[in-house]
């Protein structure tokens, strides 16, 4: 059965002070592994795809990267903007997503 | 704009009521998917479409009902609810289920049940 852990569950950081979110995973097969930010009370919000271990994405503040085992979602110089929860999913051969319980992140000014 | 819209955003129900919610995309892709978000519990797969025929059910309760007339829209039947069914429910859409991509979502449906 695939599985996605993040940590940590929850992130404070002052405005600038840069870090790291993780998601550890198994999967049957990676197909995809997926980040995306969720504001309260709304969707996710897709920010980046990555397939293959070695690979990374950027945008804006935020860069994601991935090994066989696990991803990193960094982000450089954060601002209170920044601020929501970050989920990670993989996608197996099986074509199901998993998802994890997220990161919840607050910026502080 | 996600290319995914729900409606309605909110909804009240009581326990004897029967409802639906409404899910459509506009990004021309066959797969879509009904999710449940509960607080503190990670998003929940409950039903998924792929062109059009159901090809997963992850032992969702028969008061929630599942209806996909066209690749573009998604409906969720809700009949005889319980107030532990109140949630977050979100749609979203993929290329197909095989594919690589990501999914698209949709703002959500925040459901209470009274």
């Amino acid at each position: 059965e695939d599985q996605v852990t993040q940590s940590p569950e929850a992130l404070r950081l002052q405005e600038g002070e840069s870090s790291s979110l993780n998601c550890s995973y198994t999967v049957s097969g990676l197909r995809g592994l997926f980040w995306y930010r969720q504001d309260p009370g709304k969707g996710p919000e897709f920010l980046f795809t990555l397939y293959s271990a070695g690979e990374e994405k950027e945008k804006e503040r935020l860069k994601a990267t991935l090994t066989k085992k696990e991803s990193f979602l960094h982000i450089t110089a954060p601002k209170p903007e920044d601020s929501a929860t970050y989920l990670c999913a993989v996608r197996g051969n099986a074509g199901k997503s998993t998802f994890g319980d997220g990161t919840t992140l607050t910026v502080k000014p | 704009e996600t290319g995914v819209t729900q409606t309605p955003r909110h909804l009240v129900m009581g326990m004897t009521n029967k409802k639906s919610l409404k899910c459509e995309q506009h990004l021309g892709h066959n797969a879509m998917y009904w999710y449940k978000q509960s607080a503190k519990k990670p998003l929940e797969l409950m039903f998924v479409y792929n062109f059009k025929e159901q090809t997963e059910n992850n032992s969702v309760p028969s008061r929630f009902s599942p209806e996909c007339p066209n690749s573009s829209h998604l409906f969720l039947h809700l009949h005889t609810l319980q107030p532990e069914d109140s949630a977050l429910y979100l749609c979203a859409s993929s290329q197909d289920r095989a594919h690589k991509g990501e999914a698209f979502f949709g703002q959500g449906t925040r459901l209470t049940v009274v």
